[in-house]
């Protein structure tokens, strides 16, 4: 179990620009989230997998953002045309389904800051 | 949608003393209630959960308490030390849209432990 893996760690992105995230769960785990935490804040759910399916999506992701989970295994997160209000740390997070319980863990989280 | 409420804001205790946080939620259907503890610049990590069916968990110093009926739940730390210091988040599960491991986070308290 090496944890829930983000890439990159820190991106500083000019404004208008794309940015794509990446997310690898702890292995065997099924379900795979993103959130979205800003300073002084606590994380704010965004969107959620079942192995491939993106089974739910927040107000909060508007159509500039897309996740995907191709394979079920690792997830990206792209935002396409970024604003400054998009600065925050994206954080994702994995849990194996609710037969085994619902236990989330998060990884170190992506910060974005757009300039 | 779910309304979490998690007080104090801060809370300054002497090491060595204990430490003792609230949060309050709205769906009474909700039945897991993670803390989470996250470091400047980290992702949040569990430290202790706990599920409907009991009242209390401990864990070493660290202990969470459930009242169902009146809808709180409480972290306690005990003999804090200055590793203690973090900001301290309460989450609940977002339920009433059939989607149980979507977490609703409070405020989050931002703990320090003095010398």
């Amino acid at each position: 179990d090496t944890g829930v893996s983000q890439d990159p760690r820190h991106k500083i992105t000019k404004r208008g620009q794309n940015v794509t995230f990446r997310c690898d769960p702890i292995s065997e785990h099924n379900r795979l989230y993103w959130y979205r935490q800003t300073l002084g804040q606590g994380p704010e759910f965004l969107t959620y997998f079942q192995n491939e399916a993106q089974l739910e999506k927040s107000r909060l992701l508007s159509d500039r953002f897309s996740a995907e989970r191709p394979k079920g295994s690792f997830s990206t997160l792209e935002i396409q045309r970024t604003e400054q209000g998009d600065s925050a740390m994206y954080l994702c997070a994995s849990s194996r389904d609710r037969v085994f319980g619902n236990t989330i863990y998060f990884g170190e989280g992506s910060w974005l800051t757009v300039v | 949608g779910e309304n979490v409420e998690q007080h104090p804001s801060t809370l300054s205790v002497q090491e060595g003393d204990s430490a003792v946080i609230k949060c309050t939620y709205s769906d009474s259907a909700s039945n897991y209630f993670p803390w989470y503890k996250q470091e400047l610049g980290k992702g949040p990590q569990l430290i202790i959960d706990i599920r409907s069916n009991v009242g209390e968990k401990k864990d070493q110093r660290i202990a969470v308490t459930l009242n169902k009926t009146a809808k709180h739940f409480s972290l306690h730390i005990t003999e804090t030390q200055p590793e203690d210091s973090a900001v301290y988040f309460c989450a609940v599960p977002f339920l009433n849209t059939g989607t149980a491991s979507k977490l609703t986070f409070g405020t989050g308290t931002r703990l320090q432990v003095t010398l």
